[in-house]
Parts: C-alpha cells; sequence; structure tokens
C-alpha cells in the first residue's frame, strides 16, 4: 500500500537555520504530494504542492522539490523563524480521494 | 468565508456515553472525511464521504457511525465511548486539490 515516511522529530533550530526536513514516499504510480503545517491549537492548513516529478512547491519561503528517482518530497527552508515553530506533515494523494499522511515532524525555532 | 467548523472544541465523557461532533462546511465541497490524531501516528482516516447519501470507511471505522444527509454537514457519531477513542478529532473537506481542516475537536474519555 501506500506510505510516507517522515523525519522523527523533534527538531530543534536556532533562527535563522537552514532547515531541511526529509520525506519519503511508498506509492504505485505517481501521486501528488503536499505539505501541511499545523500550528499550536490549530487544524492542518496546506502549505505546498506538486502534483508531478520535478515540480516545485514553494510557499511562506518553503520549499520541496518532487524527486521521482529518490522518491522524496523533502521540505527545505534557508532561513527559519520563530514564526515557523509546527507541526509538519508529508502526504500524498492519488485519485481515490484518500489522503495518506506521515506522522509528522515537530520543529521548535529558538530566538 | 466560514470554511469547516467543528463544534465543540472540547469534550469530557465517561465509558460508555455518546456524543455527535458536529462539521459543516460552507465551500460546497463534495468530499469530506474526519481523522483522529494521536501522538506519534500523525492522522489517521476514519470515515470518510464523497458526496451526500454516500460514506466508507476509512482505517479505523470502529466505534464511530457516520451520515451524510446534506452536502454541508458530516456529523461523527460515538456510540459508547472508549478511553481508546481518546484524542483529537479532524473534519476536512476537499476542494481544488486540497483538505482544508476544521480547528479540531479535543476528545477525552474517561
Amino acid at each position: 500500500g501506500n506510505s510516507v515516511t517522515q523525519m522523527e522529530g523533534p527538531v530543534t533550530l536556532s533562527e535563522e537555520a537552514f532547515l531541511t526536513i526529509n520525506c519519503t514516499y511508498t506509492a504505485t504510480g505517481y501521486p501528488s504530494l503536499f505539505w501541511y503545517v499545523q500550528y499550536p491549537g490549530e487544524g492542518l492548513q496546506l502549505l505546498l504542492k506538486a502534483t508531478k516529478a520535478d515540480d516545485k512547491g514553494s510557499n511562506k519561503g518553503f520549499e520541496a522539490t518532487y524527486r521521482k528517482e529518490t522518491t522524496s518530497f523533502h521540505l527545505e527552508k534557508g532561513s527559519v523563524q520563530v514564526s515557523d515553530s509546527a507541526v509538519y506533515f508529508c502526504a500524498l494523494h492519488f485519485g481515490n480521494e484518500k489522503l495518506t499522511f506521515g506522522t509528522g515532524t515537530r520543529l521548535t525555532i529558538i530566538p | 468565508n466560514a470554511g469547516v467548523t467543528q463544534t465543540p472544541k472540547f469534550q469530557v465523557l465517561k465509558t460508555g456515553q455518546s456524543m455527535t461532533l458536529q462539521c459543516a462546511q460552507d465551500m460546497n465541497h463534495e468530499y469530506m472525511s474526519w481523522y483522529r490524531q494521536d501522538p506519534g501516528m500523525g492522522l489517521r482516516l476514519i470515515h470518510y464521504s464523497v458526496g451526500a447519501g454516500i460514506t466508507d470507511q476509512g482505517e479505523v471505522p470502529n466505534g464511530y457511525n457516520v451520515s451524510r444527509s446534506t452536502t454541508e454537514d458530516f456529523p461523527l457519531r460515538l456510540l459508547s465511548a472508549a478511553p481508546s477513542q481518546t484524542s483529537v478529532y479532524f473534519c476536512a473537506s476537499r476542494g481544488g486539490g486540497e483538505l482544508f481542516f476544521g480547528e479540531g475537536s479535543r476528545l477525552t474519555v474517561l
């Protein structure tokens, strides 16, 4: 079946550090890939997405590139801020309407 | 535009009690779903619906019922609550390839 494996947290970084959160997937075919973010006390919201190989999704300074050859969709940001502290979820989706989520990575940014 | 609205935000139940978590969306989305979020387990799909009158089971449906009488509403029912159902529950609707989540309902079963 389909699955998503995320880098285990928690991850703690200093402000302005470079961020990478790894995400790899297992799927038959070519799914759409997503990163969702959950700020404290809130529901999840879409951060970025990519629908085909080599696509790059980007939003709020975050980027992720759909790599078919490595089945990966790693999340990166060049300079994190305290306001980026949240839980990040990688997810994949096929046309069957069900999203498969990773277990989430908690990120804490220290001033 | 309210998006996805869940009520209640917090609830404490005793084992064996029943309750309904309400979910409403005003985006005219056909697809709606319920997830539970537990530490270290990510989000797990409980039930989903692809349109009014149609529901189906997700990964962890046992102990939960749903119905979809209108496009807007998708309530989740716990018929006899158990401590294992202590969790945070999220309702989500889907449109334009994106899931829109409610703010969550934190349920504690004693």
